[in-house]
């Protein structure tokens, strides 16, 4: 089967930094995306990850540990802005989504 | 910029009826997909389509259908419209099957 479990919300502050992790079984590993999604609108790719480690653009960071299942997104010197749905998705045989993280970031 | 785009952002339509949704990638990408989105569930496939007059089932297929006459163009339809069906629908292309999937803004669906 495919699993792939977020949290459902996360709560932080403008200019700290907020970690949103991933977690992932699937059938089939090819990469694994994160999407930006703000209210009513499509979402933005962000960031993808096929090998281990740490891919940095700008203020986002993406994670991969395939060996465990594994990512985050790291979100530096937050804004006001920043505060939307993220979406981990998994690239097996099919692209699979997660339920998303609904980040909100107060002043 | 990849841009997709779709017919309408939003749609009410009646239990019953007909539903066409229709996007439109000018990319030239191979590969178009269908999604639906809703609270808590994330975005889940209904169709796919690998190539012009090609399609393949997704996860969810039941109560659609497809069409891809054009490379361009990929149409969802909803052939007797119920309730359950009333949803935020998504479109996407890419270029390689395993490669960034672009989205459309969306069409929001009510059927009553």
């Amino acid at each position: 089967g495919q699993n792939i479990d977020q949290p459902t919300e996360m709560t932080a502050t403008e200019g700290a930094i907020v970690q949103i992790n991933c977690t992932y079984q699937t059938s089939g590993f090819n990469g694994l995306f994160w999407y930006q999604q703000h209210a009513g609108e499509a979402p933005t790719f962000l960031s993808y990850n096929v090998l281990d480690g740490l891919e940095e653009k700008g203020r986002f960071s993406s994670f991969l540990s395939r060996s465990k299942g594994y990512s985050y997104l790291l979100l530096k010197e937050l804004q006001m802005k920043d505060s939307a749905s993220y979406l981990c998705a998994v690239q097996g045989n099919k692209l699979v989504f997660g339920a998303g993280t609904i980040l909100r970031v107060k002043s | 910029d990849v841009k997709v785009t779709q017919s309408s952002r939003y749609l009410v339509k009646r239990t019953g009826e007909k539903v066409f949704l229709e996007c439109v990638q000018d990319m030239d990408h191979e590969n178009m997909f269908w999604y639906r989105q809703d609270p808590g569930l994330g975005l889940r496939l209904i169709y796919f389509s690998y190539d012009v007059k090609m399609k393949e089932k997704g996860d969810i297929p039941e109560g659609y259908s497809v069409s891809r006459e054009k490379k361009e163009r990929f149409s969802l339809i909803l052939e007797s419209a119920s309730t359950n069906q009333t949803s935020m629908y998504l479109c996407a292309s890419s270029f390689g099957q395993q490669e960034t999937q672009y989205f459309g803004p969306g069409t929001r669906l009510l059927v009553l």
